[in-house]
């Protein structure tokens, strides 16, 4: 089974700095996703970006980035220019590479939640 | 579309009474998911439907829960004799699929939140 670690229960950040969350993995499968999602205070959850294990380039979607590590089973979140709208709880979630009609259901870690002070 | 939307928001029940949940998933898409998230923990994986036919359930689903989505469109989760344990939010998500290949990404609803006393 896989797990997804997050160990980083709490963090807070400035208005216009940058913070990394942190997490780790644990699964014997060699072709998979990751994925960090956001879930803003009483809104709904939405994806933030997404990793292919494959892939060895790192993913970035304008201020978010990632730093995947497949061999040491990593994969940090990087918010640059922090903004205020980003305050939100953050999760980690791993995902198995799809057989032709797999499941494709989400791990999820436990979640850090962001603060971003003005 | 407005999106993955759930109703009821919020549920108060009495331990012992039934409740029943309703997903409406984006209108195209064929997969739904059920996630439970409870107090300081991630979603956790319920089950999943390929338009109407239900094809995982997860262990967390006893024999209490069940799950419909006739027709394929919208689902219904329904608990039966709720205990305490039982209060959590209850996420759907919706996505196309199967992709064979990189999946496709999963649209979540707001959820319910469920709390019995």
């Amino acid at each position: 089974a896989q797990t997804v670690t997050q160990s980083q229960p709490e963090m807070s950040v400035q208005e216009a700095e940058t913070v990394t969350l942190s997490c780790t993995y644990d699964t014997s499968e060699n072709n998979y996703y990751l994925f960090w999602y956001k879930q803003p205070p009483s809104r709904q959850m939405i994806l933030v970006i997404r990793q292919e294990a494959y892939k060895q380039q790192n993913a970035t979607e304008n201020r978010f980035s990632v730093n995947f590590q497949k061999a040491a089973k990593s994969f940090s979140l990087k918010i640059s220019d922090s903004q205020l709208g980003d305050t939100a709880m953050y999760f980690c979630a791993f995902m198995k590479s799809g057989t032709q009609g797999g499941s494709e259901k989400l791990v999820f870690g436990k979640g850090t939640k962001l603060t971003v002070n003005p | 579309d407005t999106g993955v939307s759930q109703n009821p928001r919020h549920k108060i029940t009495k331990r012992g009474q039934n409740v029943t949940f309703r997903c409406d998933p984006i209108s195209e898409h064929n997969r739904l998911y059920w996630y439970r998230q409870t107090l300081g923990q991630g979603p956790e994986f319920l089950t999943y439907f390929q338009n109407e036919a239900q094809l995982e359930k997860s262990r967390l689903l006893s024999d209490r829960f069940s799950a419909e989505r006739p027709k394929g469109s919208f689902s219904t989760l329904e608990i039966q004799r709720t205990e305490q344990g039982d209060s959590a939010m209850y996420l759907c998500a919706s996505s196309l699929g199967p992709s064979g290949g990189t999946p496709y990404e999963q649209y979540f609803g707001p959820g319910t939140r469920l709390t019995v006393t």
